[in-house]
C-alpha cells in the first residue's frame, strides 16, 4: 500500500523555539495532505488541509500564524510550530490523499510526538 | 454537530475470544463510515468501510455493518489473535473530511 512518512518521530524543544515536522508521501503524489493533532485519550482533530501550491485551509480555532504549513511539492508538506509553548505538546499526525479516478483514500504517517519544555 | 462515539477502552481479551467495539455516529445525511487500525509505532490504516445503509465492510476477519436505524457501525471479529492488538478508530465522513472517534485500545493475551 501507499506509504507516508513523518520526520522526526519525536522531538523535545525549549519553550519559545520553533519546530518543523515533515510529512512525505513516499510512493505517490498527493495534491492534498492533512494535519491532525491528537491529545491523550482523545480523537484525532483535524488542524488544517494542505494543498500543493496554495495556502492551507485551517480549521476553526487553529492559529495559522502559529502552525505554519507549507506544501511546496506533491510529496512533501511541512508543519512548523512557531514559538512553541508547553500547551503545544501533543502528537501530530499527517496524512496524504491518494486519488485515482473515483478512488481516494487518506494514508497516514506514524505521527510525531512533540514535547515542549 | 457531526460526531463519532466509540466505546472506551482498554479492552483486554484472550486469544480466540469474540470482539465487539461499539461505534455510533451523529450526522446529517448519510456519511460513509470507516474503521481504522493503528498498530504500535505505525500510522493509521484503513481496515474497512461502508458507504451506505446496510452495507457490510469486512477485512482480515473483521466486520462492521452500517445500521442507519441505530446510527451504528460496530466492529466485530469472531476470534481475535494476539496480532490484532492495536488501537481501533471509528470514523465518519468522506476521505476528504474524516471525523474520528477517540479510539479503543485492544490488547489480546495468548
Amino acid at each position: 500500500g501507499a506509504v507516508v512518512s513523518q520526520h522526526p518521530s519525536w522531538v523535545i524543544c525549549k519553550s519559545g523555539t520553533s519546530v518543523k515536522i515533515e510529512c512525505r508521501s513516499l510512493d505517490f503524489q498527493a495534491t492534498t495532505m492533512f494535519w491532525y493533532r491528537q491529545f491523550p485519550k482523545q480523537s484525532l482533530m483535524l488542524m488544517a488541509t494542505s494543498n500543493e501550491g496554495s495556502k492551507a485551509t485551517y480549521e476553526q480555532g487553529v492559529e495559522k500564524d502559529k502552525f505554519l504549513i507549507n506544501h511546496a511539492s506533491l510529496t512533501l508538506s511541512t508543519l512548523t510550530v512557531t514559538s512553541a509553548h508547553p500547551e503545544d505538546s501533543s502528537f501530530y499526525i499527517c496524512s496524504a490523499l491518494l486519488t485515482s479516478g473515483a478512488y481516494n483514500e487518506q494514508f497516514f504517517g506514524p505521527g510525531t510526538r512533540l514535547t515542549v519544555l | 454537530g457531526n460526531s463519532v462515539t466509540q466505546m472506551e477502552g482498554p479492552v483486554t481479551l484472550s486469544e480466540e475470544a469474540f470482539l465487539t467495539i461499539n461505534c455510533t455516529y451523529t450526522a446529517t445525511g448519510y456519511p460513509s463510515l470507516f474503521w481504522y487500525v493503528q498498530y504500535p509505532g505505525e500510522g493509521l490504516q484503513l481496515l474497512l468501510k461502508a458507504t451506505k445503509a446496510d452495507d457490510k465492510g469486512s477485512n482480515k476477519g473483521f466486520e462492521a455493518t452500517y445500521r442507519k436505524e441505530t446510527t451504528s457501525f460496530h466492529l466485530e471479529k469472531g476470534s481475535v489473535q494476539v496480532s490484532d492488538s492495536a488501537v481501533y478508530f471509528c470514523a465518519r465522513g468522506s476521505q476528504g473530511n474524516l471525523i474520528f472517534g477517540k479510539g479503543t485500545k485492544l490488547s489480546v493475551k495468548p
